[in-house]
């Protein structure tokens, strides 16, 4: 069974501030990760997605992979008002065309 | 260029009945999976079809049914519905079967069942 887990929040930051949001996968063999945005009443919207080989960094978001730990990461730099959304996680075991979701997080930026 | 739409966007029905959902994928995209969420969740798999086939399945009953149409759109009609099938159903294509294709989302169909 694989699992993908997100602690739901709601998360809350200061305007400027930098966001950090986490998700643990249970599949080691795990190879590409994905990261969504939901606002809410609305479909999630893919922001970033890296695989296993690396970090990647656009814009103001960063997503970051701990293989030994596994857990990816995604950092948002100067969160502003606009970004308090739902995050989904995503992961895609190897060998597989279907990636698992997280429950999301809930982001809030305060100004 | 059209992204992937879906219809209707909202849908209300009773116990019992029976409701068809309908995906258009991004042009380009040959592969359609199906999506449930339910509120405060994340999007479940329902399934993917592919050549007008399903390909793979999640875990739901047999009540959940789709199709896929030469031009690469696809149904879901969910029979006997209940009131745990309310949720926004959301449809994601993608330009092939492999996991690591990007799939993107519709705007979903929010369908409240009383």
């Amino acid at each position: 069974q694989k699992e993908v887990e997100q602690n739901s929040g709601p998360l809350s930051v200061p305007e400027g501030a930098i966001a950090s949001l986490n998700c643990t996968y249970s599949d080691r063999g795990s190879q590409s990760f994905f990261w969504y945005r939901q606002y809410s009443g609305k479909s999630p919207e893919l922001i970033m997605f890296i695989y296993s080989n690396g970090d990647k960094e656009d814009g103001r978001f960063t997503a970051q992979l701990n293989k030994a730990s596994q857990y990816v990461s995604l950092l948002i730099r100067d969160s502003q008002p606009s970004d308090s959304a739902t995050y989904l996680c995503a992961v895609l075991a190897g060998g597989s065309y279907i990636p698992t979701f997280g429950r999301g997080t809930s982001l809030i930026v305060h100004p | 260029d059209a992204g992937v739409t879906q219809s209707p966007t909202h849908l209300i029905k009773t116990r019992g009945q029976q409701v068809t959902l309908r995906c258009s994928p991004k042009s380009g995209h040959d592969t359609v999976s199906w999506y449930q969420q339910a509120l405060g969740q994340g999007p479940q798999f329902i399934f993917q079809y592919y050549e007008e086939e399903e390909r793979q399945r999640g875990n739901f009953p047999d009540r959940f049914s789709g199709h896929q149409y030469p031009n690469y759109s696809s149904e879901l009609n969910v029979n006997a519905l209940l009131l745990g099938d309310s949720a926004l159903y959301l449809c994601a294509s993608r330009p092939g079967r492999r996991g690591t294709d990007t799939q993107y989302f519709g705007p979903g169909t929010r369908l409240t069942v009383l």
